[in-house]
């Protein structure tokens, strides 16, 4: 157990609607990262929060946005969502978002779009 | 821009024997870390082992281990007295100190494809 927490485990909608993943960090960790992992795009980096800041930004399409929360956890918003979207979404945390620190994942969240 | 390369889709490996996990990289920065990852098949993501670029010494962490060779810019795992347990996807990923330095941007970690390895009794 990373100790990195997701919530739900499972999550099954429609095309073209709204979901939020939600995550909370180890407890003392001040950085949250988002990866979506699908089989034909392999695990990919979606964003990055440091502190209720948003610092990187990586592969993350326009329909998505997150944020991070006074509480440090942190909500990835899903919208007009697509098939393509089914994916493993994981969020990973660290202690202060240095390059070079270990993330340690949470257990996903395994959205499919029907 | 920064790049993994895992070149084993899969590997069979009879238990008990060691295992080798190859992964290169590619990055013109100077300061990076490299990470090995393993995904069982439910599915979470459980961190291995980490290897910083100026480490002089390989990294160690009870039976893995990382054959890390700077000059040929590869980070092998190796798993010693491979149990049954060790059956999963493993991952290699890199992140570089100063995302911008090879052109790539990002400011994650960067994975590798994966092999999936299946220990054997």
């Amino acid at each position: 157990d990373s100790g990195v927490t997701q919530t739900p485990k499972h999550l099954i909608t429609a095309t073209g609607q709204r979901v939020t993943l939600r995550c909370s960090p180890r407890s003392g960790d001040l950085s949250v990262y988002w990866y979506q992992q699908s089989l034909d795009q392999g695990l990919q980096f979606l964003i990055q929060y440091y502190n209720g800041e948003e610092r990187a930004k990586g592969n993350i399409l326009e329909r998505f946005s997150a944020q991070q929360f006074p509480d440090l956890h942190s909500e990835l918003n899903l919208s007009s969502l697509e098939l393509g979207d089914s994916a493993l979404y994981f969020c990973a945390s660290s202690i202060s978002g240095g390059t070079l620190e270990t993330q340690y994942f949470g257990p996903g969240t395994r959205l499919l779009v029907l | 821009a920064q790049k993994i390369t895992q070149t084993q889709p899969g590997m069979f490996v009879q238990e008990k024997e060691a295992v080798t996990l190859d992964c290169t990289y590619d990055t013109s920065d100077p300061s990076y870390g490299l990470f090995w990852y393993k995904q069982p098949s439910s599915g979470e993501m459980i961190f291995l082992i980490y290897q910083g670029s100026y480490d002089q010494q390989n990294a160690t962490e009870g039976r893995y281990s990382l054959n890390f060779q700077k000059a040929r810019k590869s980070a092998n795992l190796v798993i010693s007295a491979s149990q049954l347990g060790d059956s999963a996807m493993y991952f290699c990923a890199m992140r570089e100190a100063s995302p911008g330095y090879s052109g790539g941007g990002a400011d994650g970690l960067t994975f590798g494809k994966g092999t999936h390895l299946i220990i054997q009794p």
